[in-house]
């Protein structure tokens, strides 16, 4: 079952502007992963954010963790066209090892 | 280098020929996991191992088989495949038995397989 579902499902922005991509999801977590996908590639991991964390910095990336609302952001800033993927949140559960991935996000960053 | 290889990396065969497609991590890490990615339906997973000898069932495992004899091995076997698993499937690993529940995932290059 689907437990994070990103949002919006696709998004087009001009290179040097951010992006800000949401995740929500139903049940308690341990964790919540984002991770990048090239067209047809692997998935690579970004940034992993514990339930007890608020916000998390990795280079250009923030991500940010809200359990009351039961939701996350990931901010990139000063996008570039490299930028261009698909971004996906995963949720892992605090009672089990299953990553439950979402749908994803389609990101273009425009030269 | 640290890496998660799958092979073949794509495969074309037709209904009912067995067939396996093999993953290896030189990272010695205790979980691995198999995935399938389809258009609109994200990532599910289809099966992982906490550790040698020990599987069990994901999301989606019907039609599917592993093993894991070997801690760097976990081959997905596909007894007699259909066109619906026509897919890309994901082999991944995480260095603690608890796998995602605490830590990231490493994640191989994907296996297009395509079922006529």
């Amino acid at each position: 079952s689907q437990q994070g579902e990103e949002d919006p499902q696709a998004l087009s922005i001009q290179e040097g502007e951010n992006a800000t991509m949401n995740c929500s999801y139903k049940t308690s977590i341990n964790n919540l992963q984002w991770y990048r996908q090239n067209s047809g590639r692997g998935l690579v991991h970004l940034i992993l954010i514990r339930s007890n964390e608020r916000e998390k910095h990795s280079g250009r990336l923030r991500v940010t963790l809200d359990t009351s609302k039961k939701s996350s952001s990931l901010l990139i800033t000063a996008s570039r066209a490299a930028d261009t993927a698909s971004y996906f949140c995963a949720t892992a559960p605090e009672a089990n090892s299953k990553l439950t991935f979402g749908k994803g996000i389609t990101l273009s960053v425009r030269p | 280098e640290a890496q998660v290889t799958q092979n073949p990396r794509y495969l074309i065969t037709v209904t009912g020929k067995k067939l396996t497609v093999t993953c290896s991590q030189n990272m010695n890490h205790e979980y691995m996991s198999w995935y399938r990615q389809d258009p609109g339906l994200g990532l599910r997973q289809i099966y992982y191992s906490m550790n040698v000898e020990v599987t069990d069932k994901g999301d989606v495992p019907e039609g599917y088989k592993v093993s894991r004899k070997e801690k760097r091995n976990f081959p997905l076997i596909l007894e007699s495949p259909s066109p619906n698993q026509t897919s890309l499937y994901f082999c991944a690993s995480s260095p603690r038995t608890s796998g995602a529940g605490t830590d990231t995932q490493y994640f191989g290059p994907g296996t297009r397989l395509t079922v006529l």
